[in-house]
């Protein structure tokens, strides 16, 4: 069955700190995939995504991830993480197409201490 | 600003109501898709429009159904109300982007409509 897990259900850093956030999936053939982020009461906005070519994609706002195909994961970082990136952060694949018909983790919420 | 809107923002029903849901976007965005997503869950795929014609859907039953119109405008119905499908629903849309000879599709999502059902 196609699924994506994010291991995590919340992540505390201090602001200024590193970050990573965990995805995981299962697909029948290699996806494409995604990390969105969501603000309370808003949509959903594309961070990056990564279709093929070089594993390591970058995104907006400073985040990077990094499609590992032997593991199935696609770990989102941010070197220095800023208050306002305390949000909910979703991590989607779809198929190989660009047809984004999307299947979502349960996401991870981020908390930033000052 | 991603050019894609819904309405109503919230919306109130109780049990066994029907419901029609919103979302306009812009000219070119040719594929509308619709998610559910509950409290503390991830979205999922209900179903997707390509050309005002279903283009695939996701493990909803059939009182959730769609329109999409050729001013880029779609609707999300749902019949027979349950407590269940209390929820963000989401709609976004997909357009074409060009980056020099490379095309690629873009989806961008709606802020969404919070639906509670009583």
């Amino acid at each position: 069955a196609q699924s994506v897990t994010q291991p995590d259900i919340h992540i505390t850093v201090s602001e200024g700190a590193s970050l990573e956030l965990r995805c995981n999936y299962s697909y029948g053939a290699t996806p494409y995939l995604f990390w969105y982020v969501q603000s309370p009461g808003q949509g959903l906005q594309l961070l990056l995504k990564y279709f093929s070519g070089d594993t390591l994609v970058q995104g907006i706002k400073g985040f990077e991830a990094e499609f590992k195909r032997s593991q199935s994961s696609f770990n989102l970082r941010k070197p220095s993480v800023h208050w306002s990136d305390a949000a909910e952060y979703f991590c989607a694949v779809g198929p190989p197409d660009s047809s984004y018909k999307l299947i979502f983790g349960s996401g991870t919420r981020l908390l930033v201490r000052p | 600003e991603t050019g894609v809107t819904q309405s109503p923002t919230h919306l109130i029903k109780t049990r066994g109501q029907q419901v029609t849901l919103r979302c306009s976007s812009q000219s070119g965005h040719n594929t509308v898709s619709w998610y559910q997503q509950a409290l503390g869950q991830g979205p999922q795929f209900i179903f997707q429009y390509y050309r005002e014609e279903e283009n695939g859907r996701g493990n909803f039953p059939p009182r959730f159904s769609g329109l999409q119109f050729p001013n880029y405008s779609s609707e999300l119905n749902v019949n027979a109300l349950e407590l269940d499908d209390s929820a963000l629903y989401l709609c976004a849309s997909t357009r074409r982007g060009y980056s020099g000879l490379d095309s690629y599709n873009e989806q961008f999502f709606g802020p969404g409509t919070r639906l509670t059902v009583l």
